[in-house]
């Protein structure tokens, strides 16, 4: 069964720290992403990445990098955590691009909190 | 701009009855639309999909009913029970993104 793991499960940041976010797949997709979920906002699509050492820009990147160090990994960097940053972010993999995948697999979420 | 609507926010229903999850869209080009159900602590998960050549797309008690022409489709769930209670986020497509709705929060009753 497809699998993307997520860590941490939730973290607590400080207003200008630098925040690492890790996701995994074991699906051998090709493609990965990061989404936040905000409450009455849905789904946001923050950064993808359809292959190794390559990321891109999704709807809401200001604020946000990605890494893609490998097929099966993703990480989402905050490099100056801010308080509009909090949230839940969730990963996800898929064997075609987004719109064209019949399935996007998610991860289980990090939630976020920065004071 | 919010391409995909959906209401309600959210909707109780008593265990038993049809729950009726509202979406709509506004660009013409989207032509995949699945639905995903998310409970709490969880990340979503595709429940039922429907691509736009057809009106209606059935998978045991959840039903796609899709209304081309005005820009409309609706999840119904029959015969509704407590571990149906979750969130509903209807997406759409007609190319390389996935464009999520604000989900409806569904809490059915015992």
């Amino acid at each position: 069964e497809a699998a993307v793991t997520q860590s941490p499960r939730s973290k607590v940041a400080v207003t200008g720290g630098k925040v690492t976010l890790s996701c995994h797949q074991t699906n051998n997709h090709d493609y990965m992403y990061w989404y936040r979920q905000d409450t009455g906002h849905g789904l946001r699509l923050i950064h993808y990445s359809y292959v190794a050492d390559s990321t891109e820009k999704g709807d809401i990147p200001d604020g946000y990098k990605a890494s893609r160090p490998s097929q099966e990994n993703f990480s989402l960097i905050l490099e100056l955590a801010s308080l509009s940053q909090t949230a839940v972010y969730f990963c996800a993999s898929s064997d075609e691009l987004g719109g064209s995948a019949e399935t996007l697999y998610f991860g289980s979420g990090t939630r976020l909190t920065v004071l | 701009q919010q391409q995909v609507r959906q209401s309600p926010q959210s909707l109780t229903v008593w265990e038993g009855e049809t729950a009726i999850l509202n979406c709509s869209y506004e660009d013409s080009t989207f032509n995949y639309f699945p639905w995903y159900q998310q409970f709490p602590g969880e990340g979503p998960a595709l429940l039922i999909s429907i691509r736009s050549v057809s009106d209606k797309k059935e998978d045991g008690r959840f039903t796609i009913f899709f209304n081309k022409r005005e820009k409309k489709l609706s999840l119904h769930i029959t015969d509704s029970q407590p571990g149906d209670s979750a969130t509903y986020f209807c997406a759409a497509s007609g190319g390389w993104q996935l464009i999520f709705g604000s989900g409806t929060q569904l809490t059915v009753m015992p």
